[in-house]
């Protein structure tokens, strides 16, 4: 399958402060990617996605940004909350519509 | 409705046994996955259905067996099981790739422990 990469396993922020998540991915061809998280004992949750004809995509409070030059994904989080403590993965679509995942950041955010 | 539904949410078998999995969603997603996960690791993939076919298999044992009866069902049969393959089993749906937005909607999991 296709290789998707994160920079850092673990991110401790404190609340109130902006959260940075990084993701890595090797397949240039690639033209959908997705960040989702996923609390304990669930199923991932879609925050927000980006098509590879966009740099940059805004949701409340998240904001998503691809550079196609480095093949490079972040997630910036706004003011974490402590609800926003959980693993987060990015993931790419390929040729197939099948998703591949990275290897997952886990946020825990401080009170 | 944007709701994925798998049952059971935990199943505990036997190398031996035979027992299935089954997903539903009734948003209209022509796309159905199923993944698997373990501990602390991102889901991996390990069957993609378009439009109620098969159409991605990454290299999946035999001892999983998909099935896709409707649109809106999805199953995985287990046979035959190892102990590694214990893992939560996540079922996702979504619009075909052919939608530029075609974001996965994931149900809870199943936790299968393989005795």
């Amino acid at each position: 399958g296709e290789s998707v990469g994160l920079h850092l396993p673990t991110l401790s922020v404190q609340e109130g402060d902006n959260s940075i998540i990084n993701c890595a991915y090797s397949n240039s061809a690639s033209d959908y990617f997705i960040w989702y998280k996923q609390e304990s004992g669930k199923g991932p949750q879609f925050i927000i996605d980006i098509r590879s004809n966009m740099d940059k995509r805004q949701g409340q409070r998240v904001t998503v940004l691809l550079n196609k030059t480095v093949k490079h994904l972040s997630l910036q989080i706004a003011a974490t909350q402590p609800g926003d403590s959980a693993v987060y993965f990015c993931a790419e679509r390929g040729s197939g519509n099948q998703f591949y995942f990275g290897t997952g950041t886990s946020l825990t955010v401080i009170p | 409705d944007t709701e994925v539904t798998q049952t059971p949410k935990h199943l505990v078998m036997g190398m031996t046994n035979k027992k299935s999995l089954k997903c539903e969603q009734h948003m209209g997603h022509r796309a159905m996955y199923w993944y698997k996960q373990k501990a602390k690791k991102p889901p991996e993939l390990m069957f993609v259905y378009s439009y109620e076919k098969l159409s991605i298999n990454e290299s999946v044992p035999s001892r999983f067996s998909p099935e896709c009866p409707n649109s809106s069902l999805l199953n995985l049969h287990l046979h035959a099981l190892q102990p590694e393959d214990s893992a939560l089993y996540l079922c996702a749906s979504s619009r075909p790739g052919t939608y530029w937005r075609s974001e996965q909607f994931f149900g809870p999991g199943t936790r299968l422990t393989v005795l």
